[in-house]
């Protein structure tokens, strides 16, 4: 079965570093959103992409993150200056239609030192 | 956001048939209703997802309330691998299918 790959499974760094995290979505989706999961806590929606350009983002989704789709295959998720209220596991996911179900990745787990 | 309400968590004996509840009063006539369930330490799986009608497949059915006001998750023989948080999430029809995730149910299945 199709699966949606993240790299890499576990990434630390400093605090103030950039941090990118990529994702590989699933071939012929069309749809591709970044949410987290403090430990502990809630999945929560960072951002959606569709048609080259982000569709949707929510409050957290401030300045200091960004996505992009460099190559038509890998969809990354940049994290400038990152702060210890970063850390948490990051999830990718992909849609290859609306309403259809999604397809996440087994997760980035960032933390910031 | 159009919001769910379901139990903190639910409990079941392995190889019986388990029933999750989910309320939606505030339900649009275009949102569907998602489920997903994320095991522990890994990322959120998508189970099954419906508008009106009742929906099966080969991880669980969905029976949906006629007033749409309500719906519930039924995994017909629940295994030990089954045990994970549900969640029950309304994908709002008019936007881009962004997913908002509450606290959902915590399935324990006991041997």
């Amino acid at each position: 079965e199709p699966e949606v790959t993240q790299t890499p499974s576990h990434q630390v760094t400093q605090m103030g570093q950039e941090v990118i995290l990529r994702c590989v979505p699933i071939s012929n989706h069309l749809y591709f959103y970044w949410y987290r999961q403090i430990l502990g806590q809630k999945v929560e929606f960072l951002v959606s992409f569709y048609n080259n350009e982000i569709s949707e983002k929510s409050e957290i989704f401030d300045d200091q993150f960004s996505v992009e789709r460099p190559d038509g295959s890998n969809f990354t998720l940049k994290i400038r200056s990152t702060k210890l209220e970063d850390s948490a596991m990051y999830f990718c996911a992909s849609n290859p239609e609306l309403p259809r179900g999604y397809t996440f990745g087994s997760g980035t787990r960032l933390t910031v030192v | 956001d159009a919001k769910t309400t379901q139990p903190n968590s639910m409990e079941s004996n392995e190889e019986e048939p388990v029933h999750l509840p989910c309320n939606h009063s505030t339900i649009s006539g275009t949102d569907y209703i998602h489920w997903y369930r994320q095991l522990p330490s890994q990322g959120p799986e998508y189970v099954i997802h419906g508008l009106t009608s009742n929906v099966n497949n080969r991880m669980a059915s969905l029976a949906i309330a006629e007033d749409r006001k309500s719906s519930t998750l039924i995994l017909h023989r629940a295994t030990l691998r089954d045990a994970a948080v549900y969640y029950c999430i309304l994908r709002l029809g008019g936007s881009q299918g962004n997913l908002i995730f509450g606290k959902g149910t915590k399935l324990s299945v006991k041997p």
